[in-house]
C-alpha cells in the first residue's frame, strides 16, 4: 500500500523560513507533488520532483530524496497569504494514481 | 485560457437519491482525475481517465462510477447516496496521466 506522512499543523512568523517535510512509504514511485490549499478553495500546483535534489521556484522550493522516501517543501520570506494547507501527493505506476497526505495547515503570524 | 470548470458548485441531496458532477478539463488535457476531499483531509483518489479508456480505480464501492467523453470532459456518478458521501469532490485535469495534475474548484455535495 501507500503511506505518506506530513505535520498536521506548523506555525511561524511572517518574514521567517518554514520547512515543512514529507515522508512517504510506497511501490512504484513516480513522482511527488506539492500542492497549496487555501480554505474553501482547490489546491492549486507548486512543484513536481521526480529525481533528487531541490528545484527553486522563486519562494518555494522543494527537495526530494527517493532513497530515504522523505521529501520537504521550504518557503522563504513568509507572507500573511501564505497561511494555507499544504499537500505532499505522490504519483505511483499502479494506475498513475495520485496518493496525497492529509495535509499541513500553516498558520502565518505577525 | 479557461481552467478546469466543474459544476455544480453546490448540490443538496438525501440519502438514497444519486447524483451526477460534471468536468470541463483544461483545452489540451486529455487526462481527468477525480478525488473526493473530507473536511480537514487530504483528497482521496478515485478515479482515473486518460484517452476516455479508466486508467485507475481507488479504494471506492461501485455505487461509484464514472466516464470520459470523446471531448475529454467527464461524469461523476454516485449512486444511493450515503450522509458519509458528503464531501468536496475534485476534478484535475492533465496532459498525461504522470504530469502535473490542475484543480476545479469542486463541487461541495451534501447529503441530508
Amino acid at each position: 500500500g501507500q503511506n505518506i506522512d506530513q505535520p498536521t499543523e506548523m506555525t511561524a512568523t511572517e518574514g521567517a523560513i518554514v520547512q515543512i517535510n514529507c515522508t512517504y512509504q510506497t511501490s512504484g514511485f513516480n513522482g511527488l507533488f506539492w500542492y497549496q490549499q487555501h480554505a474553501g478553495e482547490a489546491p492549486t500546483f507548486l512543484s513536481y520532483n521526480v529525481l533528487d535534489g531541490l528545484e527553486e521556484k522563486g519562494r518555494f522550493s522543494s527537495f526530494l530524496s527517493r532513497s530515504k522516501g522523505y521529501s520537504y517543501l521550504l518557503l522563504k520570506e513568509l507572507q500573511m497569504k501564505d497561511s494555507a494547507s499544504y499537500l505532499c501527493a505522490v504519483i505511483h505506476n499502479a494506475g498513475n494514481m495520485l496518493t496525497f497526505g492529509g495535509g499541513t495547515r500553516l498558520m502565518v503570524k505577525p | 485560457d479557461a481552467g478546469v470548470t466543474q459544476s455544480p458548485t453546490h448540490l443538496i441531496k438525501t440519502r438514497g437519491q444519486h447524483v451526477t458532477l460534471r468536468c470541463s478539463p483544461i483545452s489540451g488535457h486529455k487526462s481527468v482525475s477525480w478525488y473526493q476531499q473530507v473536511l480537514g483531509q487530504g483528497p482521496q483518489f478515485i478515479f482515473q481517465y486518460y484517452e476516455k479508456e479508466e486508467r485507475g480505480r481507488g479504494n471506492f464501492p461501485d455505487r461509484f462510477s464514472a466516464r470520459q467523453f470523446p471531448n475529454y470532459s467527464s461524469e461523476l456518478n454516485v449512486n444511493a447516496l450515503l450522509l458519509g458521501d458528503s464531501a468536496l469532490y475534485l476534478c484535475a485535469s492533465s496532459l498525461a496521466a504522470d504530469q502535473p495534475q490542475h484543480f476545479g474548484d469542486g463541487t461541495r455535495l451534501s447529503i441530508l
